[in-house]
């Protein structure tokens, strides 16, 4: 089946500086990546669409200068939280679809930030 | 506006019993799907099934089946002869529009007892 990997699986950082999360579809071309945010115990909320070789689409109150979204090629697409704070500290999960594909969404194993 | 309503926080059901997850979607649009999805304390997301909102039949992988009823606009999860291992967080899910980003409910815990 459909392999999205993340790195770092878990981070801990200091307040104020900035960090890069990975989104990779191994084993297909994803054009359409979602970034995703889950506070603990909640559900799954959007936080933009990654689009390959265009600018991301956020979702409504996402801070685009906060989250900064590349999407360099048809497989990574980058989340960089910038001058992180502790409410920043999250879950984050990304999902791809596959370009040849329909429906489905293939996520990735998640990464969790932890601002001190 | 497009919404997923589970009303179940927590459930527990009997090992082998079968068990069935609440999901209720509210949209103006005639052409979305129905996930569902699965999440361990390790916090992967595992697809589990998927209906369109145009398939007439009932959707079913192995021991998943959705009960789609299109009128109400539910869309329930029934597991059946449930594991231990089914044990876990469990989401309902809409898709929509060309990208088909995903709105999700609140979720159900489900505690499967031996």
């Amino acid at each position: 089946g459909a392999v999205v990997s993340q790195h770092p699986s878990r981070v801990i950082c200091k307040s104020g500086t900035s960090v890069k999360i990975e989104c990779r579809s191994l084993d297909f071309q994803a054009t359409t990546m979602f970034w995703y945010r889950q506070f603990p115990k909640k559900s799954l909320m959007l936080m933009a669409t990654s689009n390959e070789g265009s600018k991301a689409t956020y979702e409504q109150g996402v801070e685009k200068d906060k989250f900064l979204i590349n999407h360099a090629s048809l497989t990574l697409s980058t989340l960089t939280v910038t001058s992180a704070h502790p409410e920043d500290s999250s879950f984050y999960i990304c999902s791809a679809r596959d370009l040849g594909g329909s429906y489905e969404q293939y996520f990735g194993p998640g990464t969790r930030l932890t601002v001190t | 506006a497009q919404k997923i309503t589970q009303t179940q926080p927590g459930m527990f059901v009997q090992e082998k019993e079968a068990v069935t997850l609440d999901c209720t979607y509210d949209t103006s649009d005639q052409s979305y799907g129905l996930f569902w999805y699965k999440q361990p304390s390790s916090g992967e997301m595992i697809f589990l099934i998927y209906q369109g909102s145009y398939d007439e039949q009932n959707a079913t992988e192995g021991r998943y089946s959705l009960n789609f009823q299109k009128a109400r606009k539910s869309a329930n999860l029934v597991i059946s002869a449930s594991q231990l291992g089914d044990s876990a967080m469990y989401f309902c899910a809409m898709g929509r529009g060309a990208t088909n980003k995903l709105i999700f409910g609140t979720g159900t815990l489900l505690a499967v007892q031996p």
